[in-house]
């Protein structure tokens, strides 16, 4: 069946740019996560959505970084005036009763 | 703060060797424990999940074990090959969230 997709695979942008990264889960998940990667760093985790609501949105770094989940399915990280320092390659993965996070192969996010 | 430590960062073994993997972990109080692949420029596969309850799961040539109590995991690789060549992560999870270790880079020369 189909996994976790992620869009777009690559976006590079300018400092002080708003950007939109896209995930889709695999179909009846209904827990969805967001991580980020730096480069010879294991993934931190940023932000959880059980069905439409953010259940721990802990991780998020400051206040430019937003995330939402409307119907419960898609999910949309949101990053206002980018950094930098905000580049990194931003996971997403689903999970169902399991436990067992699915990764998406995640959009590398380059900020010039 | 949970902090995972995966050491060293990378190995270097011929094809045919078993090899053990090793994670550590500062804080005991987990529900569980997920090794990943990570392959160069993709996301993470999903290897071996282990249950707090749990002392260790086995699929094919992989075997994870943990031991709560001391906060550590190995991961064992049975005859290695060179397409077993990868990062691998550790992760543990409390409540909603994976901490991650930094991973160690396998390479497995024919």
């Amino acid at each position: 069946g189909a996994g976790v997709s992620q869009t777009p695979s690559n976006k590079v942008t300018e400092k002080g740019k708003y950007v939109e990264l896209r995930c889709d889960p695999i179909s009846g998940h209904t827990a969805l996560y967001w991580y980020r990667q730096s480069l010879g760093q294991g993934p931190e985790f940023l932000i959880y959505f059980q069905g439409t609501g953010a259940a721990d949105d802990s991780g998020l770094p400051n206040d430019r970084f937003f995330a939402v989940r409307p119907e419960g399915s898609v999910s949309t990280l949101k990053i206002q005036r980018t950094e930098r320092g905000d580049s990194a390659v931003y996971l997403c993965a689903s999970s169902s009763r399991t436990d067992t996070q699915y990764f998406g192969p995640g959009t590398r996010l380059t900020v010039l | 703060k949970q902090e995972v430590t995966q050491i060293p960062a990378a190995l270097s073994v011929p094809e045919g060797e078993n090899l053990v993997l090793n994670c550590s972990f500062t804080d005991s109080a987990i529900y569980n424990l997920q090794w990943f692949r990570q392959d160069p420029g993709k996301g993470l596969t999903s290897l071996l999940l282990i249950q707090s309850s749990q002392r260790e799961q086995t699929s094919g040539r992989l075997n994870a074990s943990l031991d709560k109590s001391s906060g550590r995991s190995t991961l064992y690789i049975a005859a290695s090959q060179p397409g077993d060549s990868a990062t691998y992560l550790c992760a543990v999870g409390l409540g909603s969230k994976l901490t991650f270790g930094k991973g160690i880079t396998l390479s497995v020369r024919p």
